[in-house]
């Protein structure tokens, strides 16, 4: 099965500060990544994912991820981090099973941007 | 409406109650899935929909849990003589396939098993 891990639960950054929020996977096959959202009291809300291509991917709210095969890794960033960015971050990556697929997520990591 | 839709927003129930919860997914999404999230922990999966049918049912955590999904769109997740274990945030998303593309989550149903 593939999976993904986030080994921080908290990363903190004050703002106008870049921000990096780690996530390594394990799949078996081309890995078809996820990142997702969370803000308090909401639903998930899709960020960016990696499919193929170029390994910079640019998503909303101006974050990015890369993609890095040789380090198993799909690390989010954003150059300047906002106060408003603070929330719960899910790497995610795509397991195919058969015919059916299902996102699997990582545990998470809490991102507290302050001034 | 334009996103997924869940109800109830919140539902509060004794131990050993029934409860039902709705999903009305994004219109024309063919794939429907149900997770559910414990506090402080990543989403977990339930089950799976394409179409009708449950193409993949392997998260469901014992036989109370059982989730319908009868004309293809609308989906209820059914669980039987709740457990206190059971309060979690039941969520559900849908996508245009199963393919590569995401998933769009509803907010969530909130159940609180007393």
């Amino acid at each position: 099965a593939q999976s993904v891990a986030q080994p921080e639960d908290q990363v903190n950054v004050a703002e106008g500060n870049p921000l990096t929020v780690k996530c390594t996977y394990s799949v078996s096959g081309n890995p078809y990544l996820f990142w997702y959202v969370q803000y308090p009291n909401r639903g998930l809300q899709f960020l960016l994912k990696y499919i193929t291509g170029d390994n910079l991917v640019k998503g909303s709210y101006g974050f990015e991820a890369e993609f890095n095969k040789s380090q198993t890794s799909f690390h989010l960033k954003k150059p300047s981090a906002l106060v408003s960015d603070s929330a719960l971050y899910f790497c995610a990556v795509r397991d195919f099973t058969g015919t059916a697929s299902k996102l699997t997520f990582g545990t998470g990591t809490r991102l507290q941007v302050t001034l | 409406g334009a996103g997924v839709s869940q109800t109830p927003s919140n539902k509060v129930t004794e131990k050993g109650k029934y409860v039902e919860l709705r999903c009305d997914p994004i219109s024309g999404h063919t794939a429907l899935y149900w997770y559910r999230q414990s506090l402080g922990q990543g989403p977990e999966f339930l089950i799976y929909f394409q179409g009708t049918g449950a193409a993949d049912d392997s998260g469901l955590p014992n036989d109370r849990f059982f989730a319908v999904r009868p004309e293809g769109s609308v989906s209820t997740l059914k669980i039987q003589r709740t457990e206190r274990g059971d309060s979690a945030v039941y969520l559900c998303a849908s996508s245009a396939g199963q393919g590569h593309g995401e998933l769009f989550f509803g907010e969530g149903s909130r159940l609180t098993v007393l």
